[in-house]
């Protein structure tokens, strides 16, 4: 089965602070995205990469950014954080894009 | 533009009573439609591809079809473990352009 695994179940930081957000995938999979998903807006895409090294802006990527150094693990980087960036965040991979994701168990961000 | 759009956002049986989900789409060019559940606190979790109209994939109490414009997720006879949100997410046009998903259906079904 493919496993996707996030660093941290919940993770409370302050506004102002840089958060790092890790995903790890055990299967080799080309493609990589981190979504936040908020009630009432359902599943937003924030960043994706095809490639190592690669990374292209989903719908919301300001206030972000990513990593992606080698091909299993892709990071998800806030700034600076803020209020408003308080969501679950979820990291899926795929083996390409006709293929589905799969997610990881999400990580749920309290910015206080 | 690209939409997905589910109904009901929520819908609440009693156990035994079946119904349907429906996930309608409008793409500019539909390469495969993806079905998931959610459980609260966890990640979605991969269900079902369908790829053409006319195409049904089953799964216990679960049987999701595909037409041109819509899909459905059909659940006979549910269960109170299949109380969850599902899902659905289209991709679009050929490349590697990112799933396009819908809100969801909020499931609850009761004892």
């Amino acid at each position: 089965d493919v496993k996707v695994t996030q660093s941290s179940r919940y993770l409370v930081k302050r506004t102002g602070e840089k958060v790092f957000l890790e995903c790890v995938q055990d299967m080799d999979h080309e493609n990589m995205f981190w979504y936040r998903q908020d009630p009432g807006l359902g599943l937003r895409l924030i960043y994706f990469s095809y490639d190592v090294k690669m990374k292209e802006k989903g719908d919301i990527p300001e206030g972000y950014s990513v990593s992606r150094e080698k091909k299993e693990r892709f990071s998800l980087i806030l700034e600076s954080a803020s209020t408003n960036q308080t969501s679950m965040y979820l990291c899926a991979s795929s083996v390409d894009s006709n293929q589905p994701q799969h997610f990881g168990d999400g990580t749920r961000l309290s910015i206080l | 533009e690209d939409q997905v759009t589910q109904s009901p956002e929520a819908l609440r049986l009693q156990e035994g009573e079946s119904s349907s989900l429906n996930c309608s789409y409008t793409v500019s060019g539909l390469r495969g439609l993806f079905w998931y559940r959610q459980d609260p606190g966890k990640g979605p979790e991969f269900l079902f591809t369908l790829y053409s109209a006319g195409e049904e994939k089953e799964k216990e109490r679960l049987k999701a079809t595909l037409t041109k414009k819509e899909s459905f997720l059909h659940i006979t006879a549910p269960k109170p473990e299949d109380s969850a949100t599902y899902l659905c997410a289209v991709q679009v046009r050929s490349g590697n352009t990112p799933l396009v998903f819908g809100k969801g259906t909020r499931l609850s079904v009761i004892a």
